[in-house]
């Protein structure tokens, strides 16, 4: 079974803080996103990487940045976190699209409240 | 752009009864189509996807979608809810022809859905 983790399940960070939230993916895939869940908005990517040190802007880009030094692991990164950054952060690997097995899947997800 | 509608934010069904969560998409080409349920604080899991071939899709749980190109929809149906059924179901559309584009699914808002013992 594929298995995607997240460094955190909860997690408090102060405004201005940096934090880090790390995705890991033990099958393999060459793709890794990050999503944020908010009641009433649905998912929303944020930046996804399609190989190692590559990334793409998402819908919501603005305030995150994304590392992937290695393929099994995709970082986001809030440089300064803001009030409005609090949110559900989910992760999630896939293999390359067009392959039989193109599905995206899901780590359990990382609750960020920022003070 | 790709798009993706879930008309009902909820859906309450009685336990034993059917049930329907809908869903309708834009996209460009074809579709790929999947359907994800999220328990309470929990990520998403995937049940099924329509990728090509017959329209009636099974999934976990005793879940099934029908594509329908015409409607440009694909519901997720069961004949029989379960209470354990209840849980939040979110709809994502990806468009088929390869490309940047492709990489990223496109998710709806969710329905949640209550099954009532």
């Amino acid at each position: 079974d594929v298995k995607v983790t997240q460094s955190s399940r909860y997690l408090v960070k102060r405004t201005g803080e940096k934090v880090f939230l790390e995705c890991v993916q033990d099958m393999d895939h060459e793709n890794m996103f990050w999503y944020r869940q908010d009641p009433g908005l649905g998912l929303r990517l944020i930046y996804f990487s399609y190989d190692v040190k590559m990334k793409e802007k998402g819908d919501i880009p603005e305030g995150y940045s994304v590392s992937r030094e290695k393929k099994e692991r995709f970082s986001l990164i809030l440089e300064s976190a803001s009030t409005n950054q609090t949110s559900m952060y989910l992760c999630a690997s896939s293999t390359h699209p067009g392959s039989s097995t193109d599905t995206q899947y899901f780590g359990p997800g990382t609750r960020l409240t920022v003070l | 752009a790709q798009s993706v509608a879930q008309p009902e934010d909820q859906v309450n069904v009685a336990e034993g009864n059917p049930l329907t969560v809908k869903c309708t998409y834009s996209v460009s080409g074809n579709p790929y189509l999947f359907w994800y349920v999220q328990y309470p604080n929990r990520g998403l899991q995937f049940l099924l996807k329509y990728i090509t071939g017959d329209n009636l899709v099974k999934g976990s749980y005793g879940f099934e979608a029908e594509f329908n190109k015409s409607q440009t929809s694909f519901h997720l149906k069961k004949p029989s809810a379960l209470v354990s059924d209840s849980a939040l179901y979110f709809c994502a559309v990806r468009e088929r022809t390869p490309g940047a584009g492709s990489y990223q699914l496109t998710f709806g808002k969710g329905t949640k859905l209550s099954v009532i013992p």
